[in-house]
């Protein structure tokens, strides 16, 4: 098990830019979750892909966010045209189910930290 | 929509003592998971204990058990025989058992072991 595996671990960027972050969810996990948190905060959902579908997505996740998940393997989070307020640490969580059931817990990887000038 | 609350923001305890944290949650929904995920400084969040709904036994992992109540919408954590290696953030997580796979987080607390 190696783990769900972020990069990269820190992103500076000068608002305005676009930034693109990598997870690698755990191998055999067909579940894959995005979460944001910022400091001293809970993360909070922002999206969620079973195998390579996009099931739900938050309110959270304005025009400016976009999620894939091509192959059902790893899954990038992009943000255009960056703001002040993403700054954050962008979580990923990776997990196995079936069918609408829940029954196995979510693994998070280190996360990506977002900075924004 | 669910929500979870966690009413203390920070607590400290002597290494050794036990410790209890609280958590309270709302939901209109009859099951579902409940977590609490320890997220140490600078490191990943990690499951510490899982319990679900629908059994009425208390969770329990080595030195952390839970209390869970089910009417009272309550989902305590208790530590026992705290180690150093016990400080952290530590959160407090709600999860529908179908159909939406989010977890709804608590604003955490953080749990500071002195020697």
């Amino acid at each position: 098990d190696t783990g769900v595996s972020q990069n990269p671990r820190h992103k500076i960027t000068k608002r305005g830019q676009n930034v693109t972050f990598r997870c690698d969810p755990i191998s055999e996990h067909n579940r894959l979750y995005w979460y944001r948190q910022t400091l001293g905060q809970g993360p909070e959902f922002l999206t969620y892909f079973q195998n390579e579908a996009q099931l739900e997505k938050s309110r959270l996740l304005s025009d400016r966010f976009s999620a894939e998940r091509p192959k059902g393997s790893f899954s990038t989070l992009e943000i255009q045209r960056t703001e002040q307020g993403d700054s954050a640490m962008y979580l990923c969580a990776s997990s196995f189910g079936q069918g609408r059931v829940t029954n196995q817990p979510q693994h998070f990887g280190d996360g990506t930290r977002l900075s924004i000038l | 929509a669910q929500t979870v609350t966690q009413s203390q923001p920070e607590m400290s305890v002597q290494e050794a003592e036990t410790v209890t944290l609280s958590c309270t949650y709302d939901t209109s929904e009859s099951n579902y998971y409940l977590f609490w995920y320890k997220q140490p400084p600078s490191r990943q969040m990690i499951l510490v204990i899982r319990q679900e709904a629908y059994k009425q036994q208390n969770a329990t992992e080595n030195r952390f058990s839970v209390n869970f109540q089910k009417a009272a919408k309550s989902f305590s954590l208790k530590i026992s025989d705290s180690q150093l290696g016990d400080t952290a953030m530590y959160f407090c997580a709600f999860m529908k058992s179908m159909g939406a796979q989010k977890l709804v987080f608590g604003q955490g607390t953080r749990l500071t072991i002195n020697p």
